[in-house]
């Protein structure tokens, strides 16, 4: 049972434009929301977290959006960069923030210049 | 700064032999988590330790598999009786977790050690 999922495989767009990522889960009890990008040949490198209190997180380029109703939360890039193509992962976690992190399949995302 | 490490990068046995990694977390942190990774997935979660002591196992973790981390520094995980099922990428992460919660604790991640069992 896939408790975080990301439906999209890859994700194609221009460099300059925004990379909207999207992920859903289906417990309720996650409390905390990241966003991971993996390079080939290398460990997740985290990105971005947001609290299930929040509905918005921002880092730079970086957004996280998160709706709770919907069990949905989306990452988005802007401006997207070629250094941007990666796979992205969406993980949650519950018990406050420190436990395991419950991964979705990941999204190949490619920045073409 | 280091980060997290791990050894080897890439191991290749044979089905039936066993296998150890090694994982060096960062240095101050308290936690420690393996998971593993096989092809179009997701990291999975295996097992956690805060400190020495090893917290939760995941159904995952077949008696095959264990687990040890020695006065709280460095990891080991060890597979006897390797399967070709076995065949994964490992990862291990380190986390500092406060003693007064509240906030997300970011998992830093290894490399991994990409092991293919023949």
């Amino acid at each position: 049972d896939q408790q975080v999922k990301q439906n999209s495989p890859s994700l194609s767009v221009q460099e300059g434009r925004i990379s909207i990522l999207n992920c859903d889960y289906t417990n309720s009890m996650f409390d905390y929301f990241l966003w991971y990008k993996k390079y080939p040949a290398e460990g997740p490198t985290f990105l971005i977290s947001i609290s299930s209190i929040k509905d918005k997180n921002e880092d730079g380029r970086f957004t996280v959006f998160l709706n709770k109703s919907a069990k949905h939360l989306s990452l988005h890039i802007v401006p997207s960069q070629p250094g941007d193509s990666a796979v992205y992962f969406c993980a949650a976690t519950g018990k406050g923030g420190s436990e395991k992190l419950v991964f979705g399949k990941g999204t190949k995302l490619t920045v073409n210049p | 700064d280091t980060g997290v490490s791990q050894d080897p990068r890439h191991k290749i046995t044979k089905r039936g032999q066993n296998v150890t990694f090694r994982c060096d977390p960062i240095s101050e942190h308290n936690r420690l988590y393996w998971y593993r990774q096989t092809l179009g997935q997701g990291p999975e979660f295996l097992t956690y330790f805060q400190n020495e002591a090893q917290l939760e196992k995941s159904r995952l973790l077949s008696d095959r598999f264990s687990a040890e981390r020695p006065k709280g520094s460095f990891s080991t995980l060890e597979i006897q009786r390797t399967e070709q099922g076995d065949s994964a990428m490992y990862l291990c992460a380190s986390s500092l977790r406060s003693p007064l919660g509240g906030s997300v604790e970011t998992q830093y991640f290894g490399p991994g050690t990409r092991l293919l069992v023949l």
